[in-house]
């Protein structure tokens, strides 16, 4: 069974710096499956980066996904005000899995 | 507009029934696979369910495995989840997303969600 970890749990940063986020598998996941969405409060979650490291349309490029194995980032190189919220990452498969997410919020 | 809109949620003792529905609109919704998830209260996502383009094929989570059933009518553009012997942990929102085959099967598209309380 395939299970997701996410860190840091929360993430406090200000605007215009770097976050970077962690999702980890607990074994090698195919990097072509794995997903990073964004939520914000009250609202559905939005596909940020397909196949671990394609922009959806309409991302900006300040999104960037890398990883592959059992290790996968999420960077938000400068923080936009809309960019806080919270992350997960999910692994595409038989049963779809998500991470238990990264709140970035503002320090 | 590319659209999925939930309806169907609500207050239902333990042991009850709902249907969720979930109306596609602005894309060829036969030719997609299509998932439920749900969010409990202050958590996070939860996979429920999918089904394929046709509706021959099926998968669930361990969790709501026969309780729920999931199934769609291409006619009317329309996705189902019929929920029975509903518990109190079921209480979340519920999602319909669209899975995306060109993207890696990411959800491209979600709803807004319903709300389904379970409760006495």
């Amino acid at each position: 069974e395939i299970v997701l970890t996410q860190s840091p749990g929360t993430l406090s940063l200000s605007p215009g710096e770097r976050a970077t986020l962690s999702c980890r598998a607990r074994q090698s996941v195919s990097s072509s499956y794995l997903v990073w969405y964004q939520q914000k409060p009250g609202q559905a979650p939005r596909l940020l980066i397909y196949g671990s490291s394609n922009r959806a349309t309409g991302i900006p490029d300040r999104f960037s996904g890398s990883g592959s194995g059992t290790d996968f980032t999420l960077t938000i190189r400068r923080l936009e005000p809309e960019d806080f919220a919270v992350y997960y990452c999910q692994q595409y498969g038989s049963s779809p899995i998500f991470g238990p997410g990264t709140k970035v919020d503002i320090k | 507009e590319v659209q999925l809109v939930e309806s169907g949620g609500g207050l239902v003792q333990p042991g009850g029934s709902l249907r969720l529905s979930c109306a596609a609109s602005g894309f060829t919704f036969s030719t997609y696979w299509m998932h439920w998830v749900r969010q409990a209260p202050g958590k996070g996502l939860v996979w429920v369910s999918r089904i394929n383009s046709d509706g021959s094929s099926t998968s669930y989570a361990d969790s709501v495995k026969g309780r729920f059933t999931i199934s769609r009518d291409n006619a009317k553009n329309t996705l189902y989840l019929q929920m029975n012997s509903l518990r109190a942990e079921d209480t979340a929102v519920f999602y319909c997303a669209r899975e995306a085959a060109d993207l890696f099967y990411a959800f491209d598209i979600w709803g807004q969600g319903t709300m389904v309380t379970v409760s006495s």
